[in-house]
C-alpha cells in the first residue's frame, strides 16, 4: 500500500462545478499536509496548507481528518484556469521526510 | 520571489555517461532536495541536503550522487547512466522551519532522456 493515496482522476467537470479530491495517508505520525498544484510540463507550486481546523482561500477549501487519516480539497466554482494536477504532500516527524501522492488530474471544460 | 533554476529543461544522453544535472537557488535557504517525476509513480525523493556538504539519502538514492560545496548550489550526479533514469527530475528548495520543512518551491525541471 502506498504511504499517500488519491482519487485516481482524471476529473472532468464543466465550469462552475463544485468538485473534491481526497487523499489518504498511512503514518498516523504524519504531521503537516499540503496541496500543491502542477501545470501541464511544469513544476509543483504550492497551493495550501492544510489545518486541523481547515482552512480557505477564496475558492479552495482544505480539510483534514486525523482520525481517519485523509485530507481532502474542495474546489467551488471551478474555473477553467483550474485545470492542472492537484498533488497531495504529507510530511512526518522523520526530519525532511515529504510523500507526494500520485497527483489527481483536473480538467475544466467550459 | 524564490528563485530554484536548474541548468537544463531537457537533456539527452546516452548510456553509460556521467551526467550533472544542477540546481541553484537564490533566497538562502538551508535545505535542498531532489526528486524524480515518472507517471503514476509521483514525485519520489532521491537526495536532500539541510546544509553545506551534508547530505542524506531519500527514498530512491541508487544509481545517484549528490554534491552540497556552496549553499546555494546542489548537483546531482548519475555516475553511469542508464535508460530507467529516463524521467523528470525537480530540485527543490525551503527554508529551515524547525521539523518540518515544505519544499514550497521548485525549478522548472530536467526532462533527461538516457539512450
Amino acid at each position: 500500500r502506498k504511504e499517500v493515496e488519491q482519487d485516481p482522476g482524471p476529473f472532468n467537470v464543466p465550469e462552475g462545478a463544485t468538485v473534491a479530491f481526497n487523499c489518504t495517508y498511512s503514518n498516523s505520525a504524519s504531521q503537516s499536509f499540503f496541496w500543491y498544484r502542477q501545470d501541464c510540463r511544469k513544476e509543483p507550486k504550492l497551493l495550501m496548507s492544510v489545518y486541523s481546523s481547515g482552512n480557505e482561500d477564496g475558492r479552495f477549501t482544505a480539510q483534514l481528518n486525523r482520525a481517519s487519516q485523509y485530507i481532502s480539497l474542495l474546489i467551488r466554482d471551478s474555473k477553467l484556469s483550474d485545470s492542472a494536477t492537484y498533488l497531495c504532500v504529507v510530511m512526518s516527524t522523520n526530519a525532511g521526510k515529504s510523500t507526494f501522492g500520485d497527483g489527481t488530474t483536473l480538467t475544466v471544460k467550459p | 520571489d524564490v528563485k530554484v533554476t536548474q541548468s537544463s529543461r531537457y537533456l539527452v544522453k546516452r548510456t553509460g555517461e556521467k551526467v550533472f544535472l544542477e540546481c541553484v537557488q537564490d533566497m538562502d535557504h538551508e535545505n535542498m532536495f531532489w526528486y524524480r517525476q515518472d507517471p503514476g509513480l509521483g514525485l519520489r525523493l532521491i537526495y536532500f541536503s539541510y546544509d553545506v556538504k551534508m547530505k542524506e539519502k531519500g527514498d530512491i538514492p541508487e544509481g545517484y550522487s549528490v554534491s552540497r560545496e556552496k549553499k546555494e548550489r546542489f548537483s546531482l550526479i548519475l555516475e553511469s547512466a542508464s535508460t530507467n533514469q529516463t524521467s523528470m527530475y525537480l530540485c527543490a528548495s525551503s527554508l529551515f522551519q524547525g521539523a518540518f520543512r515544505p519544499e514550497a518551491f521548485f525549478g522548472q525541471g530536467t526532462r533527461l532522456t538516457v539512450v
